[in-house]
């Protein structure tokens, strides 16, 4: 099975860079997702990488390196409302989604 | 609008009770998912159903309980076998197209079970 690895904290300050880092390790790797949890609600889709590199949506950029097994989130000119729990979920060959226990980023003034 | 529906939002079990969770999706999507999440902890699969009549245990299947009649509900029973049920319960759908393809999974709103 997977073993997904994460920061179970991060606090940054508003207007900043913050990068969130995932790593896993599979049998056959089969697709990355990230997913953003506000406090009581679902976990919204992010972005998804199968490919190796960089893939950029407005302030969000996710990317994958598969011979690393390593993952990051890049969040650009954080606001306050970026303050939530940030999933990285891996698919294993064949496998449903496994998720990983989500990093929970604090956003300050 | 096109989502999913989980209700209710909050339920409270007795000791010893079975309850049904429900889970509606208007996106028709084949697949569809049940999760616990406990605190500070990550997304756990309890069970998942890739067509109607059919479906298969995730990680933690004991004590729970899921049937597909329709391919709009999912819905999943909490049993009294169920020794510790107290935590957030997710619904997801997805289409279907083979574990080759990407299948981005989409939440149900939640439902919180306490135990009395």
């Amino acid at each position: 099975g997977q073993n997904i690895d994460q920061p179970t904290e991060m606090t940054a300050t508003e207007g900043a860079i913050v990068q969130i880092n995932c790593t896993y390790q599979t049998s056959g790797f089969n697709g990355l997702f990230w997913y953003q949890q506000h406090a009581g609600e679902a976990p919204t889709f992010l972005s998804y990488n199968v490919l190796d590199g960089l893939e950029e949506k407005g302030r969000f950029s996710s990317f994958l390196s598969r011979s690393k097994g390593y993952s990051y989130l890049l969040l650009k000119e954080l606001q306050m409302k970026d303050s939530a729990s940030y999933l990285c979920a891996v698919r294993d060959r064949n496998t449903p989604l496994v998720f990983g226990k989500g990093t929970r980023l604090s956003v300050i003034a | 609008d096109g989502g999913i529906t989980q209700s209710p939002k909050y339920l409270f079990r007795k000791e010893g009770q079975n309850v049904t969770l429900s889970c509606e999706q208007n996106l028709n999507h084949d697949a569809m998912y049940w999760y616990r999440q406990d605190p500070g902890q990550g997304l756990r699969l309890i069970y998942y159903s890739q067509i109607v009549n059919d479906f298969q245990k995730g990680d933690i299947a004991e004590g729970y309980s899921v049937s597909r009649e329709k391919k709009e509900s999912f819905p999943l029973t909490v049993t009294s076998a169920q020794k510790n049920p107290t935590a957030f319960y997710l619904c997801a759908s997805s289409t279907w197209a083979g574990w080759t393809q990407q299948e981005t999974q989409y939440f149900g709103p939640g439902t919180r079970l306490l135990v009395l």
